[in-house]
């Protein structure tokens, strides 16, 4: 079957660098991506991996491993308009026609 | 540049009323289309996808329908809601062509949808 986890809430503190990781399984993989998501709005893009490795934007950074099944969103410098949530997505061709698939995604909260 | 449009923004419905839901593009031809719903406490749920005019692929079975009448327009549809119906929907595009696995779903605002 088709399962993506990410942990349901983190907490972390401004100015911090703070960790959100992802693990998936797929019947196929062709790429990762990253989404935020502020309350009440949609979600918008922040990263896609394809390859292994870590790919830096900013103080955004992702990594993936393909053979672990594994990615994880690092957020450096933590500003208190990071509070969102964090959706992790995969691109299944395998199973879904290459459609996106979901994970429930991960609420950040930054405190001063 | 492109641009996605949905409305109503809001809406609240008595259970058994209908639905339509309307999605427009903007500033590019011939995109994949996509309907997702997004309750409370849960991910991004697929509903439908659209590669092209009056092409509909169901992912879940549902109380929903979905058309594509126009090459930039996807409509999401109910004859009668359902209580489970309530949550966030949000329409999406994606460019039918570009760099090989690299085609980001571009989201637009959605609409907020509460059954009665």
């Amino acid at each position: 079957g088709q399962n993506i986890d990410q942990p349901t809430e983190m907490t972390a503190t401004e100015g911090a660098i703070v960790q959100i990781n992802c693990t998936y399984q797929t019947s196929g993989f062709n790429g990762l991506f990253w989404y935020q998501q502020h309350a009440g709005e949609a979600p918008t893009f922040l990263s896609y991996n394809v390859l292994d490795g870590l790919e830096e934007k900013g103080r955004f950074s992702s990594f993936l491993s393909r053979s672990k099944g594994y990615s994880y969103l690092l957020l450096k410098e933590l500003q208190m308009k990071d509070s969102a949530s964090y959706l992790c997505a995969v691109r299944d061709y395998g199973g879904s026609q290459g459609n996106l698939i979901f994970g429930k995604g991960t609420k950040l909260s930054v405190k001063p | 540049s492109q641009t996605i449009h949905q409305w109503p923004a809001t809406l609240v419905q008595p259970v058994g009323s209908p639905l339509s839901l309307e999605c427009t593009v903007e500033g590019t031809s011939n995109p994949n289309l996509y309907w997702y719903r997004q309750a409370a406490g849960r991910g991004l749920q697929l509903l439908f996808y659209s590669v092209g005019i009056g092409q509909i692929s169901s992912e879940v079975p549902q109380n929903l329908s979905a058309s594509r009448p126009q090459d930039r327009q996807f409509i999401l549809s109910s004859k009668k809601l359902l209580l489970s119906d309530s949550g966030f929907y949000l329409c999406a595009w994606s460019p039918r062509s570009g760099l090989a696995g690299f085609n980001e779903q571009f989201f637009g605002p959605g609409t907020r949808l509460t059954v009665l």
